[in-house]
């Protein structure tokens, strides 16, 4: 089993749509980060976070430390918003780095 | 301020060759991480450098793979001898300290023929 698991594996939605990515961990952590990886390749760092909630333009994260689950939300989604979204742990007890599979993304116009 | 810096953006190499790959933090940032990500899997953590020192490799392969950030000069992970298995795209990220987000690099894509 993986130390971070993410839902769905694949998304499509309408241009506009109210976007949810889940993510849930098994490990301790010490901070949750959230990543975006387009079709070229590049990685873009969205958000990390140890507790609460982060907003950043129309992009939103949450995590709930005693559930060991973080969502990102994505609102009036764009097709340029099409992209892999990639949910990361750093360890509590060390500097290990523990990755999910990520979230394809697709908006439609 | 110009972001993460990798070269070479696509290097391909023969089996039993060497690549070495090279990573300049964004300037200020003295902490760098290497990842790999094969096709069609996520992204591992391979090794975690502070200037002149290797803080955590626990992510990297024992044999043929090693990495060092000089005091002067770019991160360099280092493969030798290198086989098929090895093709993938190698990200480095940088942050100005441990507890900072990262930032990262174009990634360099490694083909092993």
């Amino acid at each position: 089993k993986n130390e971070v698991e993410q839902s769905p594996q694949n998304l499509t939605a309408q241009e506009g749509e109210f976007i949810t990515i889940n993510c849930s961990y098994s490990v301790g952590i010490s901070a949750l980060h959230w990543l975006q990886q387009h079709p070229g390749g590049g990685i873009v760092s969205l958000f990390m976070l140890s507790s609460g909630k982060k907003k950043h333009g129309r992009l939103i994260a949450t995590i709930n430390i005693q559930e060991k689950h973080s969502s990102l939300h994505i609102t009036a989604s764009h097709p340029r918003d099409s992209a892999v979204y990639i949910c990361a742990v750093r360890s509590g007890t060390g500097n290990q780095f523990y990755f999910g599979t990520g979230t394809s993304l697709t908006v439609i116009p | 301020n110009a972001g993460v810096m990798q070269n070479p953006r696509h290097l391909v190499r023969r089996r039993g060759q060497e690549a070495r790959l090279r990573c300049s933090p964004m300037k200020g940032h003295s902490h760098v991480y290497w990842y790999r990500q094969l096709p069609e899997e996520g992204l591992k953590f391979m090794v975690y450098l502070q200037k002149e020192n290797i803080i955590d490799e626990s992510g990297m392969p024992k044999e043929r793979f090693s990495a060092e950030f000089p005091k002067e000069g770019p991160s360099i992970l280092r493969i030798q001898q290198v086989v098929r298995g090895d093709s993938a795209a190698y990200f480095c990220a940088s942050s100005p300290s441990h507890n900072q987000p990262q930032h990262f690099g174009d990634g360099t894509r490694l083909s092993i023929l």
